[in-house]
This record gives structure tokens, sequence and C-alpha cells, in this order.
């Protein structure tokens, strides 16, 4: 089942600028992860926040969280023509110690324009 | 290196004629996982695997077989293959230690079916 949902769909920006997504989800999380594709090919793992964190760092990526809210946010500050890919939230539910993986969004589409 | 690979990368084939996709991974991860990409819809799991000998069904597994013997493969059965099941699909694993960890993708199958 659908799980997290990305906001905007779609993104284009200028090189430079900062990219912000996000993400809302259901259910009681364990963690909450970002991945990047880019076109046609695997999903690779950015970062990852617990559910008892509030914000994490990594390089130019922030991601906060809102357990509350159930909502996260990616930020990507000083954006790159390579950033351009399509970016996903994935919601590790706390499923009791269950093994039914992470539920995937459908995704925001990056363009960064040079 | 650490790695998920899949083969073949590229399908074509004919609705009804059994087909089967390989993945193997490296990293002695016990839990391995099926995914279908289609426009629009995100990653939908069809199939996991908690260890070996131990399988279940995911969000979509209408259509579709999975087997873990061995600990590294999950391979992914179409017994009987229609148009419907043209996606992309991607294999993915973890460890599986119930704490936060993130999931290796494979580079992905393009399967067409005619």
């Amino acid at each position: 089942s659908q799980q997290g949902e990305e906001d905007p769909q779609a993104l284009s920006i200028q090189e430079g600028e900062n990219a912000t997504m996000n993400c809302s989800y259901k259910t009681s999380i364990n963690n909450l992860q970002w991945y990047r594709q880019n076109s046609g090919r695997g999903l690779v793992h950015l970062i990852l926040i617990r559910s008892n964190e509030r914000e994490k760092h990594s390089g130019r990526l922030r991601v906060t969280l809102d357990t509350s809210k159930k909502s996260s946010s990616l930020l990507i500050t000083a954006s790159r023509a390579a950033d351009t890919a399509s970016y996903f939230c994935a919601t590790d539910q706390d499923s009791g110690g269950g093994a039914d993986g992470l539920t995937f969004g459908k995704g925001t589409h990056l363009i960064i324009q040079p | 290196e650490a790695q998920v690979t899949q083969n073949p990368r590229y399908l074509i084939t004919v609705t009804g004629k059994k087909l089967t996709v390989t993945c193997s991974q490296n990293m002695n991860h016990e839990y391995m996982s099926w995914y279908r990409q289609d426009p629009g819809l995100g990653l939908r799991q069809i199939y996991y695997s908690m260890n070996v000998e131990v399988t279940d069904k995911g969000d979509v597994p209408e259509g579709y077989k999975v087997s873990r013997k061995e600990k590294r493969n999950f391979p992914l059965i179409l017994e009987s293959p229609s148009p419907n099941q043209t996606s992309l699909y991607f294999c993915a694993s973890r460890a599986f230690s119930g704490g936060a960890v993130e999931q290796f993708f494979g580079p992905g199958t393009r399967l067409t079916v005619l």
C-alpha cells in the first residue's frame, strides 16, 4: 500500500538554487529514508532519519521529520545539474517487528536547469 | 564491491512464455524484495523474503512467484506473463537487524510483454 506521498510531483529550478521536496505518510514509522533515482536506473540511498530525530544533515542534504504531522522534507542546497533525478521517500513502518520492507512514495522529479 | 545484480537488464517476450529474472546480492543480507515501477504509481512491492525459505506477498503479488533457496539469490518468476506485467523491475536487499538500515537496489530489469 502506498504510504509516502511526495510533493511536488515535479520541480524545475535554476542551478545554484535550493530544492525542497516534501513527503507525507499515514502510519507510525521506525524511520524514513530518502532515495534518488537517475532515469531508468536503480535507487540509491541518500539519507535516513529515525523517528526520534527531527533533523539530519549529509553534505548538501538536509532532512527534517515531523512525526506529529507525519511529514518529512528533503532540502538540497546549492543545486547542481547532476542533481537532476527523481527523489523518493520511503517509510519503514512500525509494524511490531514485521518485515514488510519499505513503502515508497511516487517520487518527485527534480530538474536542475543550468 | 557490495552490489545487487539482476539479469537480464532488458527483456522483450510474448504473452504466456515463462520467464525468470534473477537477482543476486553479495552482502549476506537476510532480507530481499522485488518491486515494480510504473509511471504514476511509483514503486510497488511484489514479494519479499526475510531469509532462506521464507517468502511473503507484497502489495502486488498476482502473476508472480519467487523462491529463496539460497541466501544470496532471489529470482522472480513469471509463469505466464501478460502485457500488464510490462514494467521496470527492481530487486533490493538489506540486512535485517531490526534496526534502521538502508536498502540496496539492483540496476533494474525492463520487461516488455507483447
